[in-house]
């Protein structure tokens, strides 16, 4: 059974442009999150989608957006890029309603210059 | 309230030993208590979960020790190896949001 795919893998994009991350779940995982990591935060939470609406969100700007497709795939949207969102971008998934047990993708490693 | 505290932040041991890391929370409705843990360049993934009926959690090497009335769970490593080495995340959640709440991380190396 395939893991969480993340894609692409390493992004590198400069201040002011906005990137795309694409997370394919977990075949027959209907819960898709998202995460942040940096050194310094930990993992924070972005926003949860579960059958297409987004049933969480974290305390992130609204330059971070989300949105899952009838497949399950989610994509995630940041919008004028900062140097402070250079981290490790997560991508979880969940079997059904009750997210708690969470399978994690390698990431995508954003670096903002 | 909806913080959970993890400590220490970083964490030595030979190899062998025990590595003991803790978490406390405040919210009395967590009722789901799991450990990640996450090598470098990988996300982090599930090793072990508890929730409060129990006070205690074994599977292998690993140990979850619970403690309702002091608002505490820790994970314990016995016979710590070198393949141990990882960050070690614990989270809380309750069952009226399912949104879990993550500590700070625990680097944990294992020294041969």
């Amino acid at each position: 059974k395939a893991g969480v795919t993340q894609t692409p893998r390493y992004l590198i994009k400069t201040r002011g442009q906005q990137v795309t991350l694409s997370c394919s779940p977990i075949s027959g995982h209907r819960s898709v999150s998202w995460y942040q990591q940096t050194p310094g935060q930990g993992l924070q939470f972005l926003f949860e989608y579960f059958s297409e609406t987004q049933r969480n969100k974290g305390n992130f700007p609204g330059r971070f957006s989300g949105r899952q497709f009838s497949n399950s795939r989610s994509e995630m949207n940041v919008s004028t890029l900062e140097l402070g969102d250079s981290a490790l971008y997560l991508c979880a998934s969940s079997l059904d309603r009750e997210g708690e047990k969470l399978f994690f993708g390698s990431g995508t490693q954003l670096s903002v210059l | 309230q909806q913080q959970v505290k993890q400590s220490p932040q970083s964490l030595i041991v030979q190899k062998g030993g025990i590595s003991i890391i803790n978490c406390a929370y405040e919210n009395t409705a967590f009722d789901y208590f799991p450990w990640y843990q996450q090598f470098p360049g990988k996300g982090p993934a599930l090793l072990i979960a508890i929730r409060p009926d129990v006070s205690e959690k074994k599977e292998g090497r690993f140990t979850i020790s619970f403690n309702k009335s002091a608002k505490q769970f820790s994970l314990h490593i016995m016979d710590s190896q070198p393949g141990d080495s990882a960050t070690y995340f614990c989270a809380a959640s309750s069952g009226s949001n399912y949104q879990l709440i993550w500590g700070a991380g625990t680097k944990l190396i294992i020294k041969p």
